[in-house]
């Protein structure tokens, strides 16, 4: 099956600063790459999400990119804020399989104002 | 309100009793899963639906059973009860195919003694 592996498991920065969380996959039939943000206390949301097919992505402040042949992708976020502290989840599915996603072990960031 | 729902919020069960908890959602997604998150192992699969009156086991279904009779409904047992079942757990679901987008629940934090 599939196995996400999520590094680091907590990252500190300076408000304004740029983070970075990067994770790996070994199936290489996975194709679906979304990124969770959880806050404490409540339930993950998705933040952002990039296909197989393409090998960037950007929503204002955060970037996803995905290397299919080295199997990892990672996430950037940039002018980081307060509010961008949470734990964020990395995961990897086979939209043509099962469909089912499988999690990295989840990075804390905290945004140090 | 659109959206999924779970019940209880919180349950404090002792060891060997019968529990179950209920997830449902109005969203006429196909797909419907159960996570357990645990500090330092992120979120892992339990058990799957990808359309009613079908079940597929996930990383760690021991333990656990799950029913779709139908498209909102999505309920998880646990026929006995154990310590190392003290989680939170959270229900989600999605279209397959599509955006693969899941939408999680509120969790339920339970606590088997």
């Amino acid at each position: 099956g599939e196995n996400v592996e999520q590094h680091p498991s907590t990252l500190s920065v300076q408000e304004g600063d740029s983070a970075v969380i990067k994770c790996t996959y070994s199936d290489s039939a996975s194709n679906y790459f979304p990124w969770y943000k959880q806050e404490l206390g409540k339930r993950p949301q998705l933040i952002i999400d990039i296909r197989s097919n393409v090998g960037e992505k950007k929503d204002q402040r955060i970037a996803v990119t995905l290397n299919k042949t080295a199997k990892h992708f990672s996430l950037h976020i940039t002018e980081t804020q307060p509010e961008d502290s949470a734990v964020y989840f990395c995961a990897a599915s086979n939209s043509n399989g099962a469909n089912n996603l499988f999690f990295g072990t989840g990075t804390r960031l905290t945004v140090i104002p | 309100i659109a959206g999924i729902t779970q019940a209880p919020t919180s349950q404090i069960l002792a060891a060997g009793r019968r529990m179950t908890l209920r997830c449902t959602q109005d969203m006429r997604h196909n797909a419907m899963y159960w996570y357990r998150q645990d500090l330092g192992l992120g979120l892992r699969l339990i058990h799957y639906s990808n359309t009613a009156g079908t079940t597929g086991k996930g990383e760690v279904p021991d333990g656990y059973s799950v029913s779709r009779a139908n498209t909102d409904d999505f309920p998880l047992t646990l026929a006995s009860a154990v310590p190392s079942q003290t989680s939170v757990y959270f229900c989600a679901s999605s279209w397959t195919g599509g955006t693969n987008e899941q939408f999680f629940g509120p969790g339920t934090r339970l606590t088997v003694l």
